[in-house]
């Protein structure tokens, strides 16, 4: 079946300009999450929704970064006045999230090479 | 503190030898897991294995091998007679406490490139 899908595949923005970057989960997946991956810091956690719990925003690393997700399937995550250190790659990943399950490991896609110039 | 660290930045070996990849992780917590993600050139990030920390069994998946010891908070990975297509940065992760697996503490990756 289909995969985690991103879109845009890259994106290239002025500082100041606020971002939209879109993930469409594997179907039946319930648990999505979004990380970062940069020059500097490697991979990080980002934020983490799961059914319709309140997402774990506790990997956001200022308040212009903010994320949806509608309907329990499709996530939009926000930044809001881009900053140049906002560049990277945005991955957004999936999970059936059941720890007794080996479909539970993350299944990720291919990103979002947001670039602020 | 949760952490992992991949001494080896980069390694390059000639194709058909042997390579190792080490993990060591630290964790306070008695539940959790340890992953292996490859990420190609493409960029996607592909899973490789999953392990929890009650099973210390090593696992082999074809030249794939994995070799999880809690005495040392080692999961090591080695590629037996590596091929060119092995060539790709590799994440040790884990996952702390028993909420849930998918947010995850990635090491700083180790680069592989295997020469024909």
């Amino acid at each position: 079946g289909a995969g985690v899908s991103q879109s845009p595949s890259n994106k290239v923005t002025e500082k100041g300009k606020d971002v939209e970057l879109r993930c469409d989960p594997i179907s039946g997946h319930t648990a999505l999450y979004w990380y970062r991956q940069s020059l500097g810091q490697g991979l990080e956690f980002l934020i983490y929704f799961q059914g319709n719990s309140a997402p774990d925003k506790s990997g956001l690393p200022s308040d212009r970064f903010s994320a949806e997700r509608t309907g329990g399937s499709v996530s939009t995550l926000t930044i809001q006045r881009t900053q140049q250190e906002d560049s990277a790659v945005y991955l957004c990943a999936s999970s059936l999230d059941d720890l007794d399950s080996y479909n539970s490991p993350l299944h990720f896609g291919n990103g979002t090479r947001l670039t602020v110039t | 503190a949760q952490k992992v660290t991949q001494a080896q930045t980069e390694i390059s070996v000639v194709e058909k030898e042997d390579v190792t990849l080490d993990c060591v992780y630290e964790t306070r917590d008695t539940t959790y897991y340890l992953f292996w993600y490859k990420q190609p050139p493409s960029g996607e990030l592909v899973f490789l294995i999953r392990r929890n920390s009650f099973d210390e069994q090593n696992e082999i998946s074809g030249r794939y091998s994995w070799n999880f010891q809690k005495s040392t908070s080692s999961f090591n990975f080695t590629i037996t007679a590596s091929q060119v297509v092995d060539s790709a940065v590799y994440f040790c992760a884990l996952s702390a406490g028993s909420s849930n697996t998918g947010k995850l503490i990635f090491g700083q990756g180790t680069t592989l490139q295997v020469k024909p």
